[in-house]
């Protein structure tokens, strides 16, 4: 099983819809959770921390299961710009500080 | 304040040539790491360091060597280039405490071509 998994999609959405992504994670002894963006041939940028009881940021809402090992996140009143890549990040704590597992992304395209 | 910048952008080599990824940031990070991302893959953890002269091996070392002799700088060395180093090399860094210290800040990426 993958430490981190997410459909690739990609999922195909007209402008103003919600979409939904999921993620699940393998390992409980993980402490923190994240979305990152990743646009075309960039460099992943953070989107949104994610807290057990759940965080919104504008159109964006995350929310954490711990007793699934499950994240999702929502996108409301879609964008073109919303275009991109969606990674699920998992965080656990090691001797060497602490080691993000990426999940290998789920592509989001907004059209017209 | 450019945070983290990588050179060069591009580069292609040929099997058997060595390089050096260079990786700066000025923000006064503790934490560097490198990440290659093949296509269609996650990120994957080449090494990392916590401090200037502690460096250490994640994921997927075999082929690379890093240093680290100052807070700012985390050189990433490719010896003997082979076509499966073929992928987008991301640096990245993030504080040793405070609100964000789970946040890793990233470069813009080196992508790397071997032939």
């Amino acid at each position: 099983r993958k430490e981190v998994e997410q459909d690739p999609g990609p999922f195909n959405v007209p402008e103003g819809a919600t979409v939904a992504f999921n993620c699940t994670y393998s390992n409980s002894a993980s402490q923190s959770f994240f979305w990152y963006r990743q646009d075309c041939r960039k460099e992943p940028k953070l989107l949104m921390s994610v807290y057990s009881s759940g965080n919104e940021d504008g159109r964006f809402t995350a929310q954490l299961n711990r007793a699934s090992q499950y994240i999702s996140l929502l996108i409301r009143d879609s964008k073109l710009s919303d275009s991109a890549t969606y990674l699920c990040v998992v965080s656990l704590l090691t001797g060497g500080g602490n080691k993000l597992t990426f999940g290998t992304g789920t592509q989001l395209k907004v059209e017209l | 304040n450019a945070g983290v910048t990588q050179t060069p952008k591009f580069r292609i080599l040929k099997i058997g040539q060595s390089m050096t990824l260079q990786c700066t940031q000025d923000m006064n990070h503790n934490y560097m790491y490198w990440y290659r991302q093949d296509p269609g893959m996650g990120l994957k953890l080449i090494y990392y360091s916590v401090g200037a002269g502690i460096t250490d091996k994640g994921e997927v070392p075999n082929g690379y060597n890093v240093s680290r002799s100052t807070t700012e700088d985390f050189p990433l060395r490719l010896e003997l280039a082979a076509p499966s180093q073929t992928s987008v090399y991301f640096c990245a860094s993030r504080p040793l405490a405070g609100g964000r210290a789970d946040t890793q800040y990233f470069g813009p990426g080196t992508r790397l071509t071997v032939l």
